[in-house]
């Protein structure tokens, strides 16, 4: 089965931080993606990517970055930390034919 | 431009009540329809994908159904331990093979 793993499950930050969120595959796949998950709101693609030191933006990547300098890991950058970021991050990856494979999420407080 | 639209928002039964929950898609070019389980402070679980019209999958006391603008996930004498939000989604092939999420139904079964 394929395995996503996400650095942490929870983490809290002060406001103005720069964040790092992590994520690990470990099935090859070229397609990987961070969304964060808000009530109300759904999953919001943030940003995503096709391939090593690829990435293109999502629907909300404005106040985020990312980094993809190897196959299987994909990560995501808060660069100065605002309260509207507290939010469920999660990563996933999937193969060209087939469905998304989430990891366990990191609940991300900004205080 | 493509919607996934769940209803209901939020669902109520009793222990082994059967119901369904509905994914209404617009999509031009669907290459698949995904469900999901998730957990409260978890990753969304992959459940089932479906490809086509006509297309059944089931597991245990799921199962999902597709039609041309459509699918339902039918929940067949549900446990409390069935209690979850569900997520679909559609994966469109003439949109990049964009991933679109609906919002989620929370289903609640009660003891």
């Amino acid at each position: 089965d394929v395995k996503v793993t996400q650095s942490s499950r929870y983490l809290v930050k002060r406001t103005g931080e720069k964040v790092f969120l992590e994520c690990v595959q470990d099935m090859d796949h070229e397609n990987m993606f961070w969304y964060r998950q808000d009530p109300g709101l759904g999953l919001r693609l943030i940003y995503f990517s096709y391939d090593v030191k690829m990435k293109e933006k999502g629907d909300i990547p404005e106040g985020y970055s990312v980094s993809r300098e190897k196959k299987e890991r994909f990560s995501l950058i808060l660069e100065s930390a605002s309260t509207n970021q507290t939010s469920m991050y999660l990563c996933a990856s999937i193969p060209p034919q087939g469905a998304l494979t989430f990891g366990s999420g990191t609940r991300l407080t900004v205080v | 431009e493509d919607q996934v639209t769940q209803s209901p928002e939020a669902l109520r039964l009793q222990e082994g009540e059967s119901s369904s929950l509905n994914c209404s898609y617009t999509v031009s070019g669907l290459r698949g329809l995904f469900w999901y389980r998730q957990d409260p402070g978890k990753g969304p679980e992959f459940l089932f994908t479906l490809y086509s019209a006509g297309e059944e999958k089931e597991k245990e006391r799921l199962k999902a159904t597709l039609t041309k603008k459509e699918s339902f996930l039918h929940i067949t004498a549900p446990k409390p331990e069935d209690s979850a939000t569900y997520l679909c989604a559609v994966r469109d092939m003439n949109r990049d093979d964009k991933i679109i999420f609906g919002k989620g139904t929370r289903l609640h079964i009660l003891p």
